[in-house]
This record gives C-alpha cells, sequence and structure tokens, in this order.
C-alpha cells in the first residue's frame, strides 16, 4: 500500500525536545523527507535524508532512520512555540519516480 | 531565497465553473508538479510535469484536469467544471531534478479552492 503513517498529535513543553515518529512502506526509497506547514501556510521543506543514511543533523533537527523497521524519525531540539505547526513525513514510491506521498501529519503543539 | 509562488490565495468559484489556479516555479527549476490537500486529509499527488509534458498522473487527474506551460515562466492547473468535492488547497511546486536524485520539491503556499 501507499500509507506513511504518523502520529496525529503531539505536545511538548518549550524547551523540551519533540520526537515525532513515521513508518513509510516502500523498502527501496531513496529520499526521506520531512516538511513543515504552518497555520494558512505552504509546504516548507525542513530535511531530507539519503537511505544510505542513518542519521542526518542539521542545527537543532536530527533525523534517524531505520530502514530494517522502515521507521524515520524527527527530533527537534530545545522545541520552542514557533516550532509548533503540522509535520509531514514523505516518501518516495519506487514504482513511480517522481510521486512523493506523504502521511497525514503530526500536529506539534508547544505550550510555553 | 528563491520560491514558489502561486495565485490567487484564494478562490471561490460556482460548481460547474472553470477555474485556473496559477503558480510560478523556481526559475532554474525543470520539474513541475501540482499536490492538493483537502481539509483535514493528506497532501495527495496529482500530476507531474518535464519537457513540456506530463510525466505522471494520479487517478484523481481525471479529464476534468489540465495542465500547461503557457511560456516560460508560468505553470497552471485548469480544471474544466468544478464540483464541491474539488473544494481544497491546492499546491504547486517545483525541483531542480529528478526527486529520485535527490532534488527535493520546493512548494509554494498553495491556493484554497472553494467551491459552491
Amino acid at each position: 500500500g501507499e500509507d506513511v503513517e504518523q502520529s496525529l498529535f503531539l505536545s511538548v513543553r518549550e524547551g523540551d525536545s519533540s520526537v515525532i515518529n513515521c513508518t513509510y512502506t516502500d523498502s527501496s526509497s531513496t529520499y526521506l523527507y520531512w516538511y513543515k506547514q504552518e497555520p494558512g501556510a505552504g509546504l516548507q521543506l525542513l530535511t531530507y535524508i539519503f537511505s544510505n543514511m542513518d542519521m542526518k543533523q542539521d542545527q537543532r533537527l536530527t533525523v534517524l532512520l531505520n530502514k530494517k523497521d522502515k521507521h524515520l524519525s524527527l527530533r527537534i531540539a530545545d522545541t520552542q512555540t514557533g516550532d509548533s505547526a503540522i509535520y509531514f513525513c514523505a516518501e518516495i514510491l519506487r514504482e513511480y519516480g517522481n510521486k512523493l506521498v506523504f502521511g497525514a501529519g503530526t500536529i506539534l503543539r508547544v505550550k510555553s | 531565497e528563491p520560491e514558489v509562488t502561486q495565485t490567487p490565495s484564494h478562490q471561490v468559484t460556482q460548481m460547474g465553473q472553470e477555474v485556473i489556479l496559477r503558480c510560478v516555479p523556481i526559475s532554474n527549476h525543470l520539474y513541475f508538479y501540482w499536490y492538493r490537500q483537502i481539509l483535514g486529509q493528506k497532501v495527495e499527488f496529482l500530476v507531474s510535469f518535464y519537457n513540456n509534458e506530463i510525466s505522471e498522473k494520479s487517478e484523481i487527474f481525471d479529464d476534468q484536469f489540465s495542465v500547461e506551460r503557457p511560456d516560460g515562466s508560468n505553470f497552471t492547473l485548469k480544471i474544466r467544471s468544478t464540483k464541491l468535492e474539488d473544494s481544497a488547497m491546492y499546491f504547486c511546486a517545483s525541483s531542480e531534478g529528478q526527486l529520485t536524485n535527490g532534488s527535493p520539491l520546493h512548494f509554494g503556499n498553495g491556493t484554497r479552492l472553494t467551491v459552491t
């Protein structure tokens, strides 16, 4: 199937770390992506990871990839109120070379 | 930083009317896409476009939909006869190269289409 699964909602306190999880479907996906959507705005590319990597760090963001379990996570260190948004995990389906398939998104709420 | 721009930000139309959603992709990008997001649902792929023709399209992209690159900068999505269920946020995206080669999609802010 094409379902990329994500938990629906995550609430954290300002300053804590947030971990958003995703399970994807295609073990041959070459790249996996994280996008952020703020209210009323478009999809902002946050980061992405190539499938031959286990981890990628970019400032406060850490992406972990477990290919065996087809599990992707996004860790946001020192979460700020400005990080409140919907976070989408996305994979490329091998069958469709240029088609990005999105999860339903995780709503991150940061409490001050 | 260059960005994908979409106009209008909100379009209201009556059922049965034609609408054209407009996009200006990032200038050196070669691949163009339309996605849509019905309220509360997933972001869904509609169509990809390269070298002046459709590369792939989804089941959603039926005969009511068409895309065009009328000039060197614009990329449009036309819905011929809108239905209530076409109400959604429509996102345009572009990429420099193929996704499978590590070229990520860059999205516009979307056009909210409301069909009444």
